[in-house]
């Protein structure tokens, strides 16, 4: 069986502050991949990054990042000088040999103008 | 044109009523799901399909059925809606070897009263 815990379930911001949105999870599988979505206010889910298990590089797109710790089974991610736009839920979901994907309960972050 | 298209975007039925939910898409994925979000639970799968011939359950299948009728499209049934089914309904697709990412629809809002 695979989880996927985000212990946060709110987190209000000023705007210009950092977010980092915490991710843990839990897999047998030695072969898994991550993600992140996020679900703005309109619904839909939007795609925002994808790591697989064998890919520890840590990246920095834009004002977006994420860590991804095996060690820790962690796989953060962090939103650099918030927008009120940022303002959403964000979803980490893992994905194994099974194809299916688990989600996490989502953190809501709402950025104060 | 949206490549997931999911029909109808809201709906509000009466308990007891049977209610049927539609995904389209034009991908070509041979894969495709149904999820549910409730507020703080995150998405959860009810069903599963991986071609034409290939149903299997998800975490929460109990009180629907679905039927995939072709490639491009995969339909989620409640025999006999209760109030307890109200939530946002995700389709989403994937293809083999894909790195497991899926796409989403935009998601459908149903009420049951």
């Amino acid at each position: 069986a695979q989880k996927v815990t985000q212990a946060q379930t709110e987190i209000s911001v000023v705007e210009k502050e950092d977010v980092t949105l915490d991710c843990v999870y839990e897999t047998r599988d030695t072969t898994y991949y991550l993600f992140w979505y996020k679900q703005p206010p309109s619904g839909e889910l939007v795609f925002l990054i994808r790591r697989n298990s064998f890919d520890e590089q840590n990246e920095i797109s834009g004002r977006y990042s994420w860590n991804f710790q095996k060690s820790t089974s962690s796989f953060n991610f962090t939103i650099t000088a918030s927008q009120v736009v940022d303002s959403a839920v964000y979803f980490c979901a893992l994905s194994s040999n099974d194809y299916k994907l688990s989600f996490g309960a989502g953190t809501t972050v709402t950025v104060r103008a | 044109d949206a490549d997931v298209t999911q029909t109808p975007r809201n709906r509000i039925t009466k308990t007891g009523k049977r209610i049927m939910l539609e995904c389209s898409q034009t991908k070509g994925h041979d894969r495709m799901y149904w999820y549910r979000q409730d507020p703080g639970l995150g998405l959860r799968l009810i069903y599963y399909s991986f071609d034409v011939k290939d149903i299997n359950k998800g975490e929460i299948s109990d009180g629907y059925s679905v039927s995939r009728q072709a490639q491009a499209k995969f339909s989620l049934s409640l025999e006999s809606a209760i109030p307890n089914q109200t939530a946002l309904y995700f389709c989403a697709t994937s293809e083999e070897d894909s790195n497991n990412e899926q796409f989403f629809g935009p998601g459908t809002r149903l009420t049951v009263l």
